[in-house]
């Protein structure tokens, strides 16, 4: 139980494009989802809190114009990067938190692997 | 502020037993999480922990303190596909998980 699958894996494309990342709580609804990036050699970043039917909360420094997320029912949460550019280039992360509590652990996604030419 | 401190890097031998620690600072404190990470994939759930002891499952174990603000995983009967990096995360009083740089295991033959 308790699965995310998270799309693409790969994504490597021009400056200036939008890319989307896909995050699907497959067994579970997820009231609450997370959005990471890590560098590499580097631990977790938190960029957003993804909650569904309202606004994400965004961490300090990080753009909510550039990084659009949306959580549009309790099983999707997309995270758009707007007019991509090479220091995107990241590993992106989801997570989803199953319900029962702030408590219960979070479960990630598969990464997406970003690349900006 | 809050923090989370655990080890870069630690190297142990195949078969052996190792334990890592973290501490943390927190404001209010809900439970500590490990996550396990292996290079270029996504973290995945080791443990949980809220009161004080030991919690074992297999040849994981994981320790809190909760006076002492302390935690450690330990490791038994270590393989080569434990070589990863450990991430140790605190909850704190808003429920927001607080991640430690994480710990680079390298496991020896």
């Amino acid at each position: 139980g308790a699965v995310v699958s998270q799309h693409p894996s790969w994504v490597i494309c021009k400056s200036g494009t939008s890319v989307k990342i896909e995050c699907r709580s497959l067994d579970f609804q997820a009231t609450t989802m997370f959005w990471y990036r890590q560098f590499p050699k580097q631990s977790l970043m938190l960029m957003a809190t993804s909650n569904e039917g309202s606004k994400a909360t965004y961490e300090q420094g990080v753009e909510k114009d550039k990084f659009l997320i949306n959580h549009a029912s309790l099983t999707l949460s997309t995270l758009t990067v707007t007019s991509a550019h090479p220091e995107d280039s990241s590993f992106y992360i989801c997570s989803a938190r199953i319900p029962g509590g702030g408590n219960q652990p979070q479960h990630f996604g598969d990464g997406t692997r970003l690349s900006i030419l | 502020g809050q923090n989370i401190d655990q080890p870069t890097e630690m190297t142990a031998t195949e078969g052996a037993i190792v334990q890592i620690n973290c501490t943390y600072q927190t404001s209010g404190f809900n439970g500590l999480f490990w996550y396990q990470q292996h290079a270029g994939e996504a973290p995945t759930f080791l443990s949980y922990n809220v009161l004080d002891g030991l919690e074992e499952k297999g040849r994981f174990s994981s320790f809190l303190s909760r006076s002492k603000g302390y935690s450690y995983l330990l490791l038994k009967e270590l393989q080569m596909k434990d070589s990863a990096s450990y991430l140790c995360a605190a909850l704190d009083s808003n429920y927001q998980l607080i991640w430690g740089a994480g710990t680079k295991l390298i496991i020896k033959p």
